[in-house]
């Protein structure tokens, strides 16, 4: 089946505008997450989403990211106000959830997103 | 919190020889689980290979393998036979049994010269 489904593949806006990032997840996976790749950088945790409970949001950087997933299934991630610091590739993962044992993260091939 | 360094910025290997490349994380819990990721240009991170904390015996997936050393919380990655399309940056990474989130390394360069 068809993997995890980012779009766009590159964004380029001005400071000061809003941007929306999409994630389509492999289907019939029931968790969701999203990660910032900063350049040259490892990853780092931003939001979770399992099922129909709340969302983990303990790694959002400040109150103008937000992210919500309609549906239990796409999801959209916005960053209000962007700033040049927020230029880096964002990339979605999504697994069949929590339960017994390991559940893989499958990645998308993310957005690099351009503040100039 | 738990935090993973990954200690070297890049690493070289010539063709069909082996390299490794080096993890070691911070956690004060017993279970867990590690993960390497490569991810080439494309960007797309795929997992190479994992481990549970709690198995003894080192992971193994074809050419690759990892060294698993719980009480020196190190977890390495061999590559055997290296190939051209190995050239990628490699994430190692921790989730614990009771989170979600993975937290991931700085990441290490590999570079596969022919």
């Amino acid at each position: 089946g068809a993997g995890v489904s980012q779009s766009p593949s590159n964004k380029v806006t001005e400071k000061g505008k809003d941007v929306e990032l999409r994630c389509d997840p492999i289907s019939g996976h029931t968790a969701l997450y999203w990660y910032r790749q900063s350049l040259g950088q490892g990853l780092e945790f931003l939001i979770y989403f399992q099922g129909n409970s709340a969302p983990d949001k303990s790694g959002l950087p400040s109150d103008r990211f937000s992210a919500e997933r309609t549906g239990g299934s796409v999801s959209t991630l916005t960053i209000q106000r962007t700033q040049q610091e927020d230029s880096a590739v964002y990339l979605c993962a999504s697994s069949l959830g929590t339960g017994a044992g390991d559940q893989p993260q499958h990645f998308g091939d993310g957005t690099r997103l351009s503040i100039l | 919190a738990q935090t993973v360094t990954q200690s070297q910025p890049e690493m070289s290997v010539q063709e069909a020889e082996t390299v490794t490349l080096s993890c070691t994380y911070d956690t004060s819990e017993s279970d867990y689980y590690l993960f390497w990721y490569k991810q080439p240009p494309s960007r797309q991170m795929i997992l190479v290979i994992r481990q549970e904390a709690y198995k003894q015996q080192n992971a193994t997936e074809n050419r690759f393998s990892v060294n698993f050393q719980k009480a020196a919380k190190s977890f390495s990655l061999k590559i055997s036979d290296s190939q051209l399309g190995d050239a990628a940056m490699y994430f190692c990474a921790y989730r614990s049994v009771y989170g979600n989130k993975l937290v991931f390394g700085a990441g290490t360069i590999l570079r596969v010269k022919s």
